[in-house]
């Protein structure tokens, strides 16, 4: 298996600029996660599917921001418009299974930088 | 929400020496797993805890699982240059699903 596979792995905007950030889980897996890592703020979850519906979106900053997941194998995070405190590394994670009992898979990142 | 707190933040040790991170939460967690992220990498997970008092070893690392399930810790004995990177606990939140990572502690080792 391939692992979860995230594109573009890096990402330089200008303030403003609409982003997409996308996200294959690994194949099988119900659960899927964003999460965004600064060295402020640590890891934050964004938000949490399971059988690609919404189950937390708390985590989500604001209404810039908004996550689908139209099918089983595929997921967006989108930012409208982006700022500069949206530099940040975005991840996407996987899992078997409901809610975060079983180990989560990560991908690689999206690194994200909004000038 | 529940939050779980990490400490130390940072740790630096010399290659050889023993190092343990903590995680403390003020509520009963439900279960407690734990990752390694190395620099510039992404979080890998380590292990599982599940059970009360639960004790845990892969090699070198030690895993516990305090008796009241409030404390969690990651002991790793003679410290190599590979053990380099952050750990996070991360705690699954239950019925609530407040899905939690702890802040990570970042491990430097000087060999």
């Amino acid at each position: 298996d391939a692992g979860v596979i995230q594109s573009p792995r890096h990402e330089v905007t200008e303030m403003g600029q609409e982003v997409t950030l996308r996200c294959k889980p690994i194949s099988g897996h119900n659960s899927l996660f964003w999460y965004r890592q600064t060295m402020m703020r640590g890891l934050e979850l964004l938000i949490y599917f399971n059988n690609n519906v919404p189950i937390d979106d708390s985590g989500m900053p604001e209404d810039r921001f908004s996550a689908k997941m139209p099918n089983a194998s595929f997921s967006t995070l989108k930012i409208q418009p982006s700022e500069p405190r949206d530099s940040a590394v975005y991840f996407c994670a996987s899992t078997y299974g409901g809610s975060g009992y079983n180990e989560q898979f990560f991908g690689p990142g999206t690194r994200l930088t909004v000038l | 929400g529940q939050q779980v707190m990490q400490i130390p933040q940072y740790q630096h040790v010399q290659e050889g020496e023993d190092f343990t991170t903590y995680c403390n939460s003020s509520t009963t967690l439900s279960n407690i797993q734990w990752y390694k992220q190395r620099p510039g990498g992404h979080p890998v997970f380590l292990i599982q805890l599940v059970k009360s008092g639960e004790v845990k070893k892969q090699k070198r690392l030690t895993f516990q699982f305090g008796e009241a399930k409030k404390n969690s810790s990651l002991h790793i004995t003679a410290t190599q240059t590979t053990d380099v990177g952050t750990y996070f606990c991360y705690d699954s939140g239950g019925s609530n699903y407040k899905l939690t990572f702890g802040k990570g502690t970042l491990l430097t080792v000087n060999p």
